[in-house]
């Protein structure tokens, strides 16, 4: 069973507006969560993480939220921009620190 | 420029005949990984490696053998390649600090018949 899970295979935004992205875990034992971007034909690129000890991590235009009671992520991209558009990968960083789980990702499309 | 490369892009083979995907990066990284992407299941971890000579299994390493001889490169290995390794496959790379933060290679579709 998926450890790290991305409910939402899909999303759709407007230009200019707010992107949120959700992600949830089972495994209160992860200690650090990332978030990559991957376009077509491409490797996943490094986007933002965060530490289990925080609740918020801001870079620029992307912001995650960690919600450790409720085993819950999110990441939010404002403003969005058609640049943006790509699937979007959540993952955590496993309990001997070693291991890594990915989410099935969500793909972003942000219409112009 | 600080990369990672993997090779072949593309693979179609038959079942059961031994190929190496491999995998080189150039920034002294000290960890390597390779993950496989299937559609509704996101990347999965299939082997690591923490340095030269220090490898262990990730969550799907069944059907696969790694090596790490030398520090840049990580190759893959499928000794008897079975149509469920139908995948693309990503190899990644990153340091030992604090966020792991990984550099992925373009990938490798691998389609076995």
């Amino acid at each position: 069973d998926q450890q790290v899970k991305q409910n939402s295979p899909s999303l759709s935004v407007q230009e200019g507006r707010i992107s949120i992205l959700n992600c949830d875990y089972t495994n209160s034992m992860f200690d650090y969560f990332l978030w990559y971007k991957k376009y077509p034909a491409e490797g996943p690129t490094f986007l933002i993480s965060i530490s289990s000890i925080k609740d918020k991590n801001e870079d620029g235009r992307f912001t995650v939220f960690l919600n450790k009671s409720a085993k819950h992520l999110s990441l939010h991209i404002v403003p969005s921009q058609p640049g943006d558009s790509a699937v979007y990968f959540c993952a955590a960083r496993g309990d001997n620190f070693n291991k890594f789980y990915f989410g099935s990702g969500t793909k972003l499309n942000v219409k112009p | 420029e600080a990369q990672v490369t993997q090779n072949p892009r593309y693979l179609i083979t038959v079942t059961g005949k031994k190929l190496t995907v491999t995998c080189s990066q150039n920034m002294n990284h000290e960890y390597m990984s390779w993950y496989r992407q299937d559609p509704g299941l996101g990347l999965r971890q299939i082997y690591y490696s923490m340095n030269v000579e220090v490898t262990d299994k990730g969550d799907v390493p069944e059907g696969y053998k790694v090596s790490r001889k030398e520090k840049r490169n990580f190759p893959l290995i499928l000794e008897s390649p079975s149509p469920n390794q139908t995948s693309l496959y990503f190899c990644a790379s990153s340091l030992l600090d604090s966020s792991y933060e990984q550099y992925f290679g373009p990938g490798t579709r691998l389609t076995v018949t």
